[in-house]
């Protein structure tokens, strides 16, 4: 069984321009969340999604964030424009049901993001 | 707002050595998550610890949770090479709402 992918794993961006990032789940996996980790500070929280539906978007940190999941499959994470404090690592997972239930939530390899 | 406090940030210790990573929390938070990650690659699931008391061992890892305390510790015993990582707590912000809470990180260098 496949992992969560995440895409791309590594991306150089100059200040101003848009990245999208994004994250293939497991398959039969209707949770889906997003966490970042900036330069030094702790993995926070940005978004879960059940299925298409936006469950949980406290954690996006302003409007130049954008998360889709069309079809609740995999899911994108668009950055329009990217600002220097964005470099970090963005890392998707997902799981079967709510993990607070006792799923277990698996994590990707998460894509790090570099603007410059 | 939930705050999770990790210590030590860095630890570098000598292999067959025992040692204690610390994780703290501000407010009330049932579930109690460590992880691991190698450079470069995914968040490994290590523990769930559901209630006061929990103890969970995996060959030379044994994770703890004091809710009283606010406290889990991630007890090292006769660390081996192939434990180098970083090593993360997390706490569900509310017991339901799916969010987690991390805290900094331990970076852990075993030294043959």
């Amino acid at each position: 069984e496949a992992g969560v992918t995440q895409f791309p794993s590594h991306s150089v961006i100059e200040k101003g321009q848009t990245v999208t990032l994004r994250c293939d789940p497991i398959s039969g996996h209707d949770n889906l969340y997003w966490y970042r980790r900036v330069m030094g500070k702790e993995i926070k929280f940005l978004l879960h999604f059940v299925k298409e539906s936006k469950q949980d978007e406290s954690g996006m940190p302003n409007n130049r964030f954008l998360a889709e999941r069309t079809g609740g499959t995999y899911s994108t994470l668009k950055v329009q424009p990217a600002e220097l404090e964005d470099s970090g690592v963005y890392f998707c997972a997902s799981s079967r049901g709510p993990f607070s239930s006792g799923n277990t939530i698996y994590f990707g390899e998460g894509s790090w993001l570099t603007v410059v | 707002e939930l705050k999770v406090e990790q210590n030590p940030l860095f630890l570098s210790m000598q292999e067959g050595k025992n040692y204690t990573i610390y994780c703290n929390y501000s407010t009330t938070s049932d579930r109690l998550y460590w992880y691991r990650q190698d450079p470069g690659k995914s968040l490994e699931s290590l523990f769930v610890l559901l209630s006061n008391g929990a103890v969970k061992q995996e060959g030379r890892l044994m994770a703890s949770l004091d809710t009283k305390a606010r406290l889990s510790t991630l007890h090292i015993t006769a660390a081996v090479h192939d434990l180098s990582a970083t090593y993360f707590c997390a706490a569900e912000t509310n017991f339901g709402n799916e969010k987690l809470t991390f805290g900094t990180g331990t970076r852990l260098t075993i030294i043959p």
